[in-house]
C-alpha cells in the first residue's frame, strides 16, 4: 500500500538559514511525489511536483525537491528562508496514472525565528 | 479569479443537525474531491468524482453524501452531525491526465 512519512513533525530554523524537508514514500512503482504548503487558515498551495525525468525539480517561491529512487525520498530544500515560509509543509504522493487518490504525510510545521 | 472555492468558510452547529458545504472550480477540471483534515493536520481523501460520477468513496460513514450536479460543482451534504465530524474540509479538482490537484481554502467545521 502506498504510504508517505513525514519524519520531522516540527522544524524551527533562523530566517536566513538552509531548509531540509524530509519526505519518505512507499509504493511498488514509480510514484507521482508532491510538496504543497498550508499557511495558517489557508488552504494548501501546491509548491512543486515530480512525475518523471530531471530528479532536481524547481518549485516556486524558490523552492526545489529531489527525487531519490534509491532512498524512496523526496526532500525539500530552500536555500534561504524567508519569515514568510512559516508555515505546514505535506508531502504527498500519487500513483501512476492514476492520481484520483492523494496519499499525504502527516505534515511538517516550519516555524522561522528573525 | 478564484479557482476552487467552497462555501461557507467556517460553519459551527449543534451535533445531530444537518449541513451542507458547497465547492465549485472555474479552471474547467472534471475530476473533484473532498478530504478531511482532523485536528492533528492529517488529510486523507474522503470522496472523488470524474465527470459528475463517484469513483472513489473512502469508508466514510453514510451520513456523508456527496453530490456533483454538473462537473463545475461537488457539494457535501452531512446527516446527523456528531462531535467528531469536527475538522476542516478540503474541496480539491484536477483534469485526469494531468494529475495536479488544486484545492479550495477549506471549510472549518466545528460540531457543538
Amino acid at each position: 500500500a502506498q504510504s508517505v512519512t513525514q519524519p520531522d513533525i516540527h522544524i524551527t530554523v533562523s530566517e536566513g538559514a538552509s531548509l531540509e524537508l524530509r519526505c519518505n514514500y512507499s509504493y511498488g512503482a514509480t510514484p507521482y511525489l508532491f510538496w504543497y504548503v498550508q499557511s495558517p487558515g489557508q488552504g494548501l498551495q501546491l509548491l512543486l511536483k515530480y512525475f518523471s525525468g530531471d530528479t532536481l525539480v524547481q518549485g516556486i517561491k524558490g523552492f526545489e525537491a529531489e527525487f531519490k529512487r534509491s532512498q524512496s525520498s523526496f526532500n525539500l530544500r530552500k536555500p534561504s528562508v524567508h519569515w514568510s515560509d512559516a508555515a505546514e509543509y505535506f508531502c504527498a504522493v500519487g500513483a501512476l496514472r492514476n492520481t484520483d487518490k492523494l496519499i499525504f504525510g502527516t505534515g511538517t510545521r516550519l516555524q522561522v525565528f528573525p | 479569479d478564484t479557482a476552487v472555492s467552497q462555501t461557507p468558510k467556517y460553519l459551527v452547529t449543534q451535533m445531530g443537525n444537518d449541513k451542507s458545504i458547497k465547492c465549485e472550480q472555474n479552471l474547467g477540471h472534471d475530476t473533484m474531491y473532498w478530504y478531511k483534515q482532523d485536528s492533528k493536520k492529517f488529510l486523507k481523501i474522503m470522496f472523488s468524482y470524474n465527470n459528475k460520477e463517484l469513483i472513489i468513496n473512502e469508508t466514510v460513514p453514510n451520513r456523508f453524501s456527496p453530490k456533483s450536479p454538473d462537473k463545475a460543482h461537488l457539494n457535501l451534504h452531512i446527516n446527523s452531525l456528531e462531535l467528531g465530524d469536527s475538522a476542516v474540509y478540503f474541496c480539491a479538482s484536477s483534469l485526469r491526465g494531468e494529475e495536479t490537484q488544486y484545492f479550495g481554502p477549506g471549510t472549518r467545521l466545528l460540531v457543538l
